[in-house]
């Protein structure tokens, strides 16, 4: 079956425009994550949804990020005004609902900002 | 606050060869979970294990194995006669057993290269 796809895959801009990321999760699964991968780097947590809400922002970097989720399966990342630090790999990943249960990722989105 | 080591940046090896990676992790929550994903130079990060805090059993599969030690905090990973498609950057990852905790906190990874 399909798993988390995520667009676009690459993405360059240029410091000061805003950029939307975007996550598909596999189909059923209520959990949603972001996580960011600098380079060279492990995976910092940014936010998760349960649903469409999210109970943890706890990893956003800045009021600059922000992230929603749209009928319990879509969702976007939007960074405004992008800084050359935003540069890194986002990933998306999905699970199903029960505590325990592996997150799926996404290939990620690599961002860089020129 | 939870924490997870791997101290090992990069790992070479030859072919054929057993490889063992270290992963330490340090959490004040009496139950938790510890993972394991591999990242192939893809990019997309592999699910390989999921173990409860409260089952120290090791497990096998394959050529694959894992220790976990909760008294020195250790879950270990041994790949046995290795492969050159095992190579990629390895990531322990913990998240604690409790109502609304669901984040993934990860090491920051172990590169394994394996040799012909």
């Amino acid at each position: 079956g399909a798993g988390v796809s995520q667009s676009p895959s690459n993405k360059v801009t240029e410091k000061g425009k805003d950029v939307e990321l975007r996550c598909d999760p596999i189909s059923g699964h209520t959990a949603l994550y972001w996580y960011r991968q600098r380079l060279g780097q492990g995976l910092e947590f940014l936010i998760y949804f349960q649903g469409n809400s999210a109970p943890d922002k706890s990893g956003l970097p800045s009021d600059r990020f922000s992230a929603e989720r749209t009928g319990e399966s879509v969702s976007t990342l939007t960074i405004q005004r992008t800084q050359q630090e935003d540069s890194a790999v986002y990933l998306c990943a999905s699970s199903a609902r029960w505590a325990g249960n592996e997150q799926y990722f996404g290939p990620g989105t690599r961002l860089t900002v020129t | 606050a939870q924490k997870v080591t791997q101290a090992q940046t990069e790992i070479s090896v030859v072919e054929k060869e057993d490889v063992t990676l270290d992963c330490v992790y340090e959490t004040r929550d009496t139950t938790y979970y510890l993972f394991w994903y591999k990242q192939p130079p893809s990019g997309e990060l592999v699910f390989l294990i999921r173990r409860n805090s409260f089952d120290e059993q090791n497990e096998i599969s394959g050529r694959y194995s894992w220790n976990f030690q909760k008294s020195t905090s250790s879950f270990n990973f041994t790949i046995t006669a290795s492969q050159v498609v095992d190579s990629a950057v390895y990531f322990c990852a913990l998240r604690p057993i409790i109502q609304g905790a669901q984040k993934l906190v990860f090491g920051q990874g172990t590169r394994l290269t394996i040799n012909p």
